[in-house]
């Protein structure tokens, strides 16, 4: 079965650069969440998207933002990155309405330099 | 903020059963209990839900009290593979019905041979 793709796997990026994370969920899923996890850390909420608006944000920087587009797919856009933005960023996703698990993808490794 | 309070590590002896405690005294009537896994660095992974009555499937038992503040994972037969952090989770509800999940620190199981 299809599950949640995410690329790049992972990425390198030095201090002030930018970087875009994509996230492709399972087919059919109208929802789509972002997490952050940070070396040793456990994952925190950053933003959702529910056919293609958002529809909650949690701790996500302001040099952060996001949006889903009409495939359903979702990126992760970040700005002026900080050596503490290094981490794994997972995606997930989930269809409104069903029994409710959120199916998550692999993750995208980011590491500051 | 996580409702949850679990253990923050357990082992357990290869072949025998694992049972992974979880409070959540101040859950509400209409939310769900539910419990992921994430082996090490991988996506969080579902394993069951449930809202108060047992639940088991191929995975693992879901044993909720009768007061609801209270919960148990239990796998079975644990295996090596099994060692990863389980998180128990409240599922929020949140304007729009696209409901995220809020991760707490999650309980360390170790599965030793």
């Amino acid at each position: 079965a299809a599950g949640v793709i995410q690329s790049p796997r992972h990425l390198i990026k030095e201090k002030r650069e930018t970087a875009t994370l994509k996230c492709y969920p399972i087919p059919r899923h109208d929802t789509v969440y972002w997490y952050q996890q940070g070396p040793g850390q456990d994952p925190q909420f950053l933003i959702s998207f529910y056919e293609k608006m958002q529809s909650d944000k949690g701790s996500i920087p302001d040099r952060f933002s996001a949006q889903q587009f009409s495939d359903y797919h979702s990126e992760l856009n970040m700005s002026s990155l900080e050596l503490g933005d290094s981490a794994l960023y997972f995606c997930a996703s989930s269809l409104r309405g069903a029994t409710g698990e959120l199916f998550f993808g692999e993750g995208s490794r980011l590491t500051v330099l | 903020d996580a409702k949850t309070t679990q253990p923050p590590s357990m082992d357990c002896a290869e072949g025998r059963a694992a049972n992974l405690p979880c409070n959540h005294s101040t859950i509400s009537g209409n939310e769900y209990v539910y419990w992921y896994r994430q082996i090490h660095s991988q996506g969080p992974q579902y394993i069951i839900h449930g809202l108060k009555n047992n639940e088991t499937n191929e995975m693992a038992s879901l044993i909720i009290t009768e007061d609801r503040k209270s919960s148990t994972l239990i796998l079975p037969h644990a295996t090596l593979r099994d060692t990863a952090v389980y998180y128990c989770i409240v599922r929020v509800t949140i304007q729009g019905g696209s409901e995220k999940l809020v991760f707490g620190k999650g309980t360390k199981l170790t599965v030793n041979p």
